[in-house]
């Protein structure tokens, strides 16, 4: 089974430059989580979907940030302008559908982006 | 508010060492509990779990115990492997997030 797919694996680009980042998930899986991972630390969610609906937004930074599923598979991140602070590493995760605690989500091997 | 709180790394051990992580957490309600591990160049995979207090979580010869009157997750693993080192992630859930630590990291040395 394929896991979840990410690319770019790395990107580098000057500040006040868009970048875009895409995410494929496990086949099947209905729920679709943006991490941000800033280094030393541990990862911190951005966005969550179910399916096509963006229902845990709340610590997406909404001046910059965007977010699309649109046929609830794939997954696109946008960050415009680009700044320095928003060099990390950017992970995906996927998991099933489910209406119960606790589930195991499946990550992605992260874009590291990096902003000079 | 929710956390999880984790030892500071690096953790350097010799092979066959005993290994123990400590992981405490702050939540409100019963949490589910996790560690996950990050090898090199890798994403995170779920190490073991446990969903209730007194549940032990265990894989690939580790184990973690949920002690709910310590509010502690502690992972430990007999006799660690070079194959073992990596970055290793306790994490608890909260209205379907998932909130980590912010990693521990391992390095064993034959």
């Amino acid at each position: 089974e394929a896991g979840v797919v990410q690319s770019p694996r790395y990107k580098i680009i000057e500040k006040k430059q868009p970048v875009a980042f895409w995410c494929n998930p496990i086949s099947g899986h209905n729920t679709l989580y943006w991490y941000r991972q800033n280094l030393g630390q541990g990862p911190e969610l951005l966005i969550r979907y179910e399916n096509e609906e963006a229902v845990d937004d709340s610590q997406l930074p909404k001046d910059r940030f965007s977010a699309e599923r649109l046929k609830g598979v794939d997954s696109t991140l946008k960050i415009q302008p680009a700044e320095l602070g928003d060099s990390a590493v950017y992970l995906c995760a996927s998991s099933p559908q489910v209406r119960r605690e606790p589930y195991e989500q499946y990550f992605g091997p992260g874009t590291r982006l990096t902003v000079t | 508010g929710n956390s999880v709180t984790q030892m500071e790394g690096p953790v350097t051990l010799s092979e066959e060492a005993f290994l123990t992580i400590n992981c405490t957490y702050t939540a409100t309600g019963y949490p589910s509990l996790f560690w996950y591990v990050q090898y090199p160049g890798e994403g995170l995979q779920l190490l073991l779990k446990a969903t209730k207090a007194d549940d032990k979580g265990s894989n690939k010869g580790f184990e973690a115990t949920y002690r709910k009157e310590t509010t502690s997750f502690h992972l430990e693993k007999g006799s660690v492997q070079v194959s073992d080192s990596a970055v290793y992630f306790c994490a608890l859930t909260f209205y379907n997030k998932l909130i980590f630590g912010a990693g521990t990291r391992l390095a064993v040395h034959p």
